[in-house]
């Protein structure tokens, strides 16, 4: 029982490189989302979506890109990185973005951008 | 805009000390508030949920109350252990659509001393 995976752990990309996190499920979510976790700030929503071919901005959306082809993936690409984007990201899904459900966290990707 | 407040940020006690961690939230107008744990170099792990029509949620040694006309709620963790040291952070979500916005609090770093 895998729940949310996370690939690669850490990275350490050169400022403008672009690269992609994957995030995997084998849960059959239809709701996934992008987390960012910085010191001081909290989570603040990157990207999520409610569904396969289904994407919506959150909170921080600038300078990354997401897709959902199918239910199980929902890799998210930086453009072309910063600095600004060092740190922690967090996949999470649930059955739906409504009451009762239980929101399921990867183990997170730290990322450093120099 | 919702703000979700945890105060203190980190937290000592001795092995056995029964303890409550506090989260505040400035809009009472939430559908649910949720509680999770994080540890270090890991991601986050949904302990319990709370919706707006409830009082409390019980599991194990944790009991989550919530209060919405206060802003308040609170995890009482009885007979601690070292094994709960962690990160507890409180998430209130506002709304049931597909947009609803999950805000998280910064958390609380407790230790556990045996």
């Amino acid at each position: 029982n895998a729940g949310v995976t996370q690939t690669p752990k850490f990275q350490v990309l050169k400022t403008g490189q672009s690269m992609t996190l994957q995030c995997a499920q084998d849960m059959n979510h239809e709701y996934m989302s992008w987390y960012r976790q910085d010191p001081g700030m909290g989570l603040r929503l990157i990207h999520y979506s409610v569904g396969a071919g289904i994407t919506d901005q959150g909170e921080v959306p600038n300078g990354y890109n997401v897709s959902r082809s199918t239910t199980e993936d929902f890799p998210l690409r930086l453009l072309s990185a910063a600095p600004s984007q060092t740190s922690v990201y967090f996949c999470a899904s649930s059955y739906g973005p409504f009451s009762g459900n239980t929101i399921y966290f990867g183990e997170g990707s730290w990322l450093t951008v120099v | 805009k919702q703000e979700v407040t945890q105060i203190p940020a980190a937290l000592s006690v001795p092995e056995g000390e029964n303890l409550v961690l506090n989260c505040s939230f400035t809009d009472s107008a939430i559908y649910n508030l949720q509680w999770f744990r994080q540890d270090p170099g890991k991601g986050l792990t949904s302990l319990l949920l709370i919706q707006s029509s409830q009082r409390e949620q019980t599991s194990g040694r944790l009991n989550a109350s919530l209060d919405k006309s206060s802003g308040r709620s609170t995890l009482y963790i009885a007979a601690s252990q070292p094994g709960d040291s962690a990160t507890y952070l409180c998430a209130v979500r506002r709304g049931t659509g597909a947009n609803s916005k999950l805000t998280f609090g910064k958390g609380i770093t407790l230790s556990v001393r045996p």
